[in-house]
């Protein structure tokens, strides 16, 4: 069965440090997302991307947030200058459509801001 | 109280029980969906019904949909120690040429089946 892979599984980074978070979205699919969940909340929305361009984004998504689609298969989240607050799990996610379709998820990075 | 909420926010039952989990919205939709959590884990897509349908069945699973009350309860039958996970509602907003699929989630519904 075809998988959203997401690497790595977990990152500690120093407050400051710049972080990428990569994913392998479905193949054939032509949507993309990332979604962050901080412990014990609720998964929220960061931003949406296609056709190499974001769609939509959220508040959370501010200047130190980025996305990028750098060779067509890959599908990466950068954060510039990660903040202790920055601390959640990130799943990114991928639909073939845009409406009324299953989202697939990742198994998500957890990201530790130390 | 926020786009996809849900109750209760813990559940625990026996294993053989029937496990009723609700999810309120606010907003227009095109779909809602139900998705499961293992705990640190990916969410798992479980059932999908759109905004003209009331009732959904995928095996243990039934989905029923009230848009008037914007409304949503996922009963999951016969439960079993294995069905114990977290379940989140989410919804796709209507917004015409603006919809970009994105999802809103509730903040979820902890189940345990005691086995």
């Amino acid at each position: 069965e075809p998988e959203v892979t997401q690497t790595p599984s977990h990152q500690v980074t120093q407050m400051g440090q710049e972080v990428i978070l990569r994913c392998v979205p479905i193949s054939n699919h032509l949507y993309f997302y990332w979604y962050r969940q901080i412990l014990g909340q609720k998964v929220e929305f960061l931003v949406s991307f296609y056709n190499n361009e974001i769609s939509e984004k959220s508040e959370i998504f501010d200047d130190q947030f980025s996305v990028e689609r750098p060779d067509g298969s890959n599908f990466t989240l950068k954060i510039r200058s990660t903040k202790l607050e920055d601390s959640a799990m990130y799943f990114c996610a991928s639909t073939r459509w845009r409406e009324y379709t299953e989202a697939f998820f990742g198994q998500g990075t957890r990201l530790t801001v130390v | 109280s926020q786009q996809g909420e849900e109750d209760p926010q813990a559940l625990s039952i026996q294993e053989g029980e029937n496990a009723t989990m609700n999810c309120s919205y606010k907003t227009s939709i095109n779909n809602l969906q139900w998705y499961r959590q293992n705990s640190g884990r990916g969410l798992v897509h479980l059932i999908l019904i759109r905004s003209n349908e009331r009732e959904k069945h995928s095996g243990r699973l039934r989905v029923t949909l009230d848009t008037s009350k914007k409304s949503s309860s996922l009963l999951i039958t016969a439960s079993r120690a294995a069905d114990t996970a977290s379940y989140f509602c989410a919804t796709d907003e209507r917004g015409g040429s603006g919809n970009t699929g994105k999802l809103i989630f509730g903040q979820g519904t902890t189940l345990q089946v005691k086995p």
